[in-house]
Formats: structure tokens, sequence, C-alpha cells
């Protein structure tokens, strides 16, 4: 029944490995993104991905590198992991970017600490 | 969450009032959002308020908006314990990209 749903919750790993996050929604929704919460509880919007167009926050390093089978689906994979790459992040779906009002959809965040 | 500011931390008695305050800098948003975040939990969408309102009401819940001064407030009535939380506004911009405020960590004694 979860609607938003990320798995691992917990990711530990060492410094230089690469890793992925994946991420699936079951509300039909069109629009897709990845957040990063830092450990001062700071979100910023990493990527925004509507099935038609991937947005990419140019502050993002493009070690992270967002993958999108399908419109329900939108994973994070990240190479030759840095130890400020530890933060909890979150995926959350939208119905429509495009819409007026689109509140978006959270799941519960994937803690990754880096070694 | 530069953008957008909240206070850091709130304390009050269960039973009275909260109000959570936040700034924003886009004066084009069209909507405004507050987010609570419970711990070890995602980001819970509470309620909103779209640009041309000053004031919504929610249950327990009241947004109050001056868009001249671009100030935004939450005020939860009778507050519980279980109303601990983080609270996030949020402004939204162009694509349904939202910025966050930095959160506001309320604590609700007994």
């Amino acid at each position: 029944d979860t609607a938003v749903s990320q798995t691992p919750k917990y990711l530990v790993t060492q410094m230089g490995n690469d890793k992925s996050i994946k991420c699936e929604q079951n509300l039909g929704h069109d629009t897709m993104y990845w957040y990063k919460q830092d450990s001062k509880k700071f979100l910023k919007i990493m990527f925004s991905y509507n099935n038609k167009e991937l947005i990419i926050n140019e502050t993002v390093p493009n070690r992270f590198s967002p993958k999108s089978p399908d419109k329900a689906h939108l994973n994070l994979h990240i190479n030759s992991l840095e130890l400020g790459d530890s933060a909890v992040y979150f995926c959350a779906s939208s119905q429509d970017s495009t819409r007026v009002n689109s509140p978006l959809h959270f799941g519960n965040g994937t803690r990754l600490t880096v070694t | 969450g530069e953008d957008v500011e909240q206070s850091l931390f709130l304390s009050v008695r269960e039973g009275d009032s909260s109000v959570i305050n936040c700034t924003y800098t886009d004066s084009s948003s069209t909507y405004l959002y507050w987010y609570k975040q419970e711990p070890g939990a995602g980001l819970q969408l509470l309620t909103y308020i779209f640009s041309n309102m000053d004031m919504k009401q929610d249950q327990r819940l009241t947004v109050l908006l001056n868009k001249k001064d671009k100030h935004l407030s939450l005020r939860i009535a009778d507050t519980q314990t279980g109303d601990s939380a983080i609270y996030f506004c949020a402004e939204r911009h162009a694509g349904n990209m939202l910025t966050f405020g930095g959160g506001t960590r309320l604590m609700v004694k007994p």
C-alpha cells in the first residue's frame, strides 16, 4: 500500500564504491524527484524526471545519475562515493509538474553513510 | 534552504497553540506548502495555500500568508505531543520544483 517506496532504507558503504537506490511509486504520477537532506535537515532538489524530460540541478556532481525505466520508477545511481555524499536521500512523486497545484508525495528516505 | 528561512526550534506546552513562521523569496510562487517530518520518516504534506489567499484553515491548522512581506505562518491549535516533529515550509517554482526552508523542530512538552 506504500505510495512511494524506496530501497534500501539504510546503506552503509566505503568511499569509492558505486551504489544504487531504488524508488517506485504506485500513485500513477507522471513526475518523480530525488531530494537530498543533509545533517542539518536542509532539503535540496537533485533531479526531476517526468517521462519526457530530465531536469538536472547544476549543483549535483555528475557522479550522480538518475535512471528511469518507466514512469513508476526513478532509481539513483552514485559512482565513486565520497564522504560528503552521506545524507538522507528522498524520492518523491507528483501528479504532473505542469499542473498549478501538484503536491509532492515523499518516500521514507534512504540514509546513506559513506565511511 | 538558504532562500526560505525558518526558525530552528520551537517549544510549547501541550494544549497551547504553536506558531511556526517562514519567510520566502520568490514572489511568483503560486503555492506554498507545509510539510511535517517525524523521526525516521519522509515528509508528509500537511496543508498548502494558494498565493491569492490570505488565510486557510484546516481543522487545527491555520495558514496565514502575507504576500507583501513574503511571510508564511502555520498555527497549530491545541498542540499535542504527537505534533512533535520537524515542520518545513516550501515554495513552488516553475516545473513544480520546491525550495524548502531549513525546518523548525517543534517540541511539545506534556
